[in-house]
């Protein structure tokens, strides 16, 4: 069955560091991910998708089939980048599965 | 070029009552998602619909119901509500079926007593 996995509930880093913020999925045809991302008081929107390989905000995102990975990176956070995130998966069907979120908070 | 609206905002509804939520797609999108997210939950796919088709679902119970207009408006029924339906409702429209940029409404907050 398909499953999206993100094991981090929070996360909080200081502004300038690196952060890092984990997916795993469960998936048995070809997987196409993405991420969601939600500031506050904005709705759900998508952030980037594997299929493009691109850098949105300075956010990037490698799709690791052995380790059944998407986790999204970034150098340097901004304050700016405080949101919950979603890893999602699509799926046969044009189902999308998302995961629990990980609500990130940059420390200034 | 509008966006994905959702209406109402909030809706309080009692056990056993049946409730319907309306969604008009971003204009030009003949693609519209449902989803249930409950508190501290992710977004749950309930359906999809494609040119007044449903075209994919998930895993609720048929008492979940949708329809799609000619104009791609939408709509999410719900039967004989449950306390465990209390949730925040998604749509999300797409341009057209296969592509996957989906376009978020800020959802209808159910309540179910």
């Amino acid at each position: 069955a398909q499953r999206v996995t993100q094991p981090e509930k929070l996360l909080s880093v200081f502004k300038g560091a690196p952060v890092e913020l984990k997916c795993n999925y469960s998936y048995s045809g070809s997987p196409e991910l993405f991420w969601y991302v939600q500031y506050s008081r904005q709705r759900l929107q998508l952030l980037l998708r594997h299929i493009s390989r691109e850098s949105i905000k300075g956010f990037t995102a490698d799709l690791n089939k052995g380790e059944t990975s998407f986790h999204l990176k970034k150098p340097f956070a901004q304050e700016e980048d405080s949101a919950m995130y979603y890893c999602a998966l699509k799926a046969a069907g044009n189902q999308f599965y998302f995961g629990t979120g990980t609500s990130l908070t940059v420390i200034p | 070029e509008t966006g994905v609206t959702q209406s109402p905002t909030h809706l309080i509804k009692t056990r056993g009552q049946q409730v319907t939520l309306r969604c008009s797609s971003q204009s030009g999108h003949n693609t519209v998602s449902w989803y249930q997210q409950a508190l501290g939950q992710g977004p749950q796919f309930i359906f999809q619909y494609y040119r007044e088709e449903e075209n994919g679902r998930g895993n609720f119970p048929p008492r979940f119901s949708g329809l799609q207009f000619p104009n791609y408006s939408s709509e999410l029924n719900v039967n004989a509500l449950e306390l465990d339906d209390s949730a925040l409702y998604l749509c999300a429209s797409t341009g057209t079926i296969g592509t996957d940029t989906q376009y978020f409404g800020p959802g209808t907050r159910l309540t179910v007593l």
